[in-house]
């Protein structure tokens, strides 16, 4: 079956916009994470939604980020006025509620110049 | 002190040998701990978890899980060129901590 899709892939932004990724889950995964991964780093958690509801945002960095999933399939991370530290991979994971088996998506890999 | 600490390589085999890659966690109360493998520029994909203390199996793969010394490892038998990749150690209790990886190139 589809496995996790992110859009766009890549993504060049000017220092002070606003940009916006996508994540589609596979289909009946009810929980969705995020994730930021800095160049030889692993992923660092930002945030976790189980259906639509946001149970833990305590990873995002700043109030510039933000994410929703408001009909509990489609996510959508905003970044907000991006700043140079912003630029790294953006991972979207989704799982069936109750497992920690997590999939991941290709990720986008968001440069601000 | 990071929460998943990870030897950041490069760890570097023969083909044919094992690859022994080790991880330590910080949080005592953690319970599932898992492997991901990445090639570069590709998105991690899980090859092992665990939950229990003891030796888990899977075909070359061994997680071994110590929670009294907070360790976790992963040895890869026969290793072959194609298990050149980056292993990512990941701890969760509720939210998923990942270690930094540990670069393991397998030379033929």
């Amino acid at each position: 079956g589809a496995g996790v899709s992110q859009s766009p892939r890549y993504k060049v932004a000017k220092r002070g916009q606003d940009v916006a990724l996508r994540c589609d889950p596979i289909s009946g995964h009810v929980s969705l994470f995020w994730y930021q991964q800095a160049l030889g780093q692993g992923p660092e958690f930002l945030t976790y939604f189980q259906n639509e509801a946001q149970l833990d945002k305590s990873g995002l960095p700043s109030d510039r980020f933000f994410a929703e999933r408001p009909e509990g399939s489609v996510s959508t991370l905003k970044i907000q006025r991006t700043q140079q530290e912003d630029s790294a991979v953006y991972l979207c994971a989704s799982s069936l509620v109750g497992s920690y088996e997590q999939y991941f998506g290709p990720g986008t890999r968001l440069t601000v110049t | 002190q990071k929460e998943v600490e990870q030897n950041s390589g490069p760890l570097s085999v023969p083909e044919g040998a094992i690859a022994s890659l080790n991880c330590t966690y910080s949080d005592r109360g953690s319970q599932s701990f898992f492997w991901y493998r990445q090639y570069s520029g590709k998105s991690p994909e899980l090859i092992m978890f665990i939950y229990s203390n003891g030796d888990k199996e899977d075909g070359r793969f061994t997680a071994q899980l110590n929670k009294a010394s907070q360790y976790v490892s992963l040895l890869i038998r026969d290793s072959q060129p194609s298990d050149s990749a980056t292993y990512l150690c990941a701890v969760s209790d509720n939210d998923m901590r990942f270690g930094a990886g540990t670069r393991l190139t397998v030379k033929p």
